[in-house]
């Protein structure tokens, strides 16, 4: 069973930085894309970033680019997302979530999330 | 520019059958998409990969009562034998150039 687990979310004042992980289990991690994808208060879902199974390939959403950066460790089957100069616009739940296999940003399988508020 | 719309909102009685509508951006109708649902207070749940022929993958679990189907720019979902359970938010996303994209959402109301 896929597993996706994250951390590191809470309280940051804005324009500070603040480092999410996920942690994953029940798949080979390595052989997938990963993404992370967020949902404000009362909002839908917003895609952030996606990185391909050997980090050969990233993306971002425009509203984040040049402040978050993503990234993976295959051999620790963890995913990351370092996010710098945070706004008031950033607080949501961020949720990890996995490719499909040769169809690498489509989404098949989601963490609960970790809560990220910035907010002075 | 890829944009994926959806109704805002839909409602069916307990028992019957609702069909939910995602349309692609002209240019992209050949486009698989994802269609994943977010029950009341949890995180999404993929319910399957659609493709532009109407051939669908479901998710791990997924019951039958949940189908999709397309035509041309369309991608539909199918719920027959609403339960009270299938009250929810669903999404339908697909990939283009450097992004992935969502449709801004359609709650069910399940009466």
């Amino acid at each position: 069973e896929v597993q996706l687990v994250e951390s590191g979310g809470g309280l940051v004042q804005p324009g500070r930085s603040l480092r999410l992980s996920c942690a994953a289990s029940g798949f080979t991690f390595g052989d997938y894309a990963m993404h992370w994808v967020r949902q404000a208060p009362g909002k839908g879902l917003e895609w952030v970033s996606g990185i391909n199974w050997n980090s050969a390939t990233i993306d971002y959403a425009d509203s984040v680019k040049g402040r978050f950066t993503i990234s993976r460790d295959n051999a620790k089957k963890s995913l990351y997302l370092q996010m710098n100069s945070l706004r008031a616009e950033d607080t949501a739940l961020y949720y990890c979530a996995k490719g499909i296999r040769f169809f690498d940003w489509l989404l098949d399988s989601w963490g609960q999330g970790t809560l990220v508020t910035v907010s002075s | 520019q890829l944009v994926l719309t959806q109704s805002p909102s839909a409602s069916a009685s307990l028992g019957t059958s609702v069909k939910l509508t995602c349309t692609l951006s002209s240019g992209h109708y050949n486009y698989a998409i994802a269609w994943h649902q977010q029950q009341p207070e949890k995180g999404p749940r993929h319910l399957m990969k659609l493709n532009s022929d109407g051939s669908h993958t479901k998710g791990d679990g997924i019951p039958d009562r949940f189908s999709g189907s397309s035509s041309g720019a369309e991608r539909y979902l199918t719920i027959s034998s609403l339960q009270s359970e299938d009250e929810a938010d669903y999404y339908c996303q697909t990939w283009g150039t450097g992004i992935a994209v969502f449709g801004g959402g359609t709650k069910l109301t399940v009466l």
